[in-house]
């Protein structure tokens, strides 16, 4: 069972509106969790990274926000732009001993963004 | 400028051959790391390094070989024995191991023809 799920698999928007994706994870105890976005073809670029104790970051038009008691963390992206269409993931790092700190990868969500 | 730098972008291979993929960083990290992306999955963890001369296998490392002779180096062989090396391979550095920013390369698409 993959231990980071990321919702919705795909979605669709119209330029200009808002969106949320989501990814629940259980691994536990963890040190960071971070949104990394992926153009078709390129490496992943880092969003944001945040530690068990912040609840809320922002980058722009990008906010992610993580529930450690639900071990829920959500991207929020506001007035959305043809540029962000792209795949977009989330990364869970563990610090357990038989994680060692490994990066713990869902499997993203594509996000289309139309005219 | 800084960065980390994946060659060729596209590569393909006959059925049989061993290739390798380059993976340079001047960012003076200690750690690198190579992923396979698959459509639909999430990136698995081939190899990794955290130091120089030192590497260790990740969850899928079987067909495939590295080094780490140099700092700014980590190159990838895809040989043989890898039965589907068809995929999407990604380089990534980060200051020490794991749990500080990861830089990722734009990656190498590989094809079996």
């Amino acid at each position: 069972k993959n231990q980071v799920e990321q919702s919705p698999q795909s979605l669709i928007i119209l330029e200009g509106k808002n969106c949320t994706l989501q990814c629940n994870y259980t691994v536990s105890p963890f040190s960071n969790l971070r949104w990394y976005k992926q153009d078709t073809g390129r490496g992943p670029v880092s969003l944001t990274i945040m530690t068990f104790s912040e609840n809320t970051k922002s980058n722009g038009r990008y906010t992610a926000t993580l529930d450690a008691d639900t071990k829920q963390s959500s991207l929020h992206i506001t007035a959305s732009q043809l540029s962000d269409s792209a795949s977009y993931i989330c990364v869970v790092s563990g610090i357990t001993a038989n994680q060692g700190g490994k990066l713990i990868f869902g499997q993203g969500t594509e996000l289309s963004v139309k005219p | 400028d800084g960065g980390i730098t994946q060659s060729p972008k596209y590569l393909f291979r006959k059925e049989g051959q061993n290739v390798t993929l380059s993976c340079e960083q001047n960012l003076n990290h200690d750690a690198m790391y190579w992923y396979r992306q698959d459509p639909g999955q999430g990136l698995r963890l081939i190899y990794y390094s955290q130091i120089v001369n030192d590497f260790q296998k990740g969850d899928i490392a079987e067909g495939y070989s590295v080094s780490r002779e140099k700092k700014e180096s980590f190159p990838l062989t895809v040989t043989s024995a890898q039965k589907n090396p068809t995929a999407f391979y990604l380089c990534a550095s980060s200051i020490v191991f794991q749990n500080t920013e990861a830089f990722f390369g734009q990656g190498t698409r590989l094809t079996v023809v």
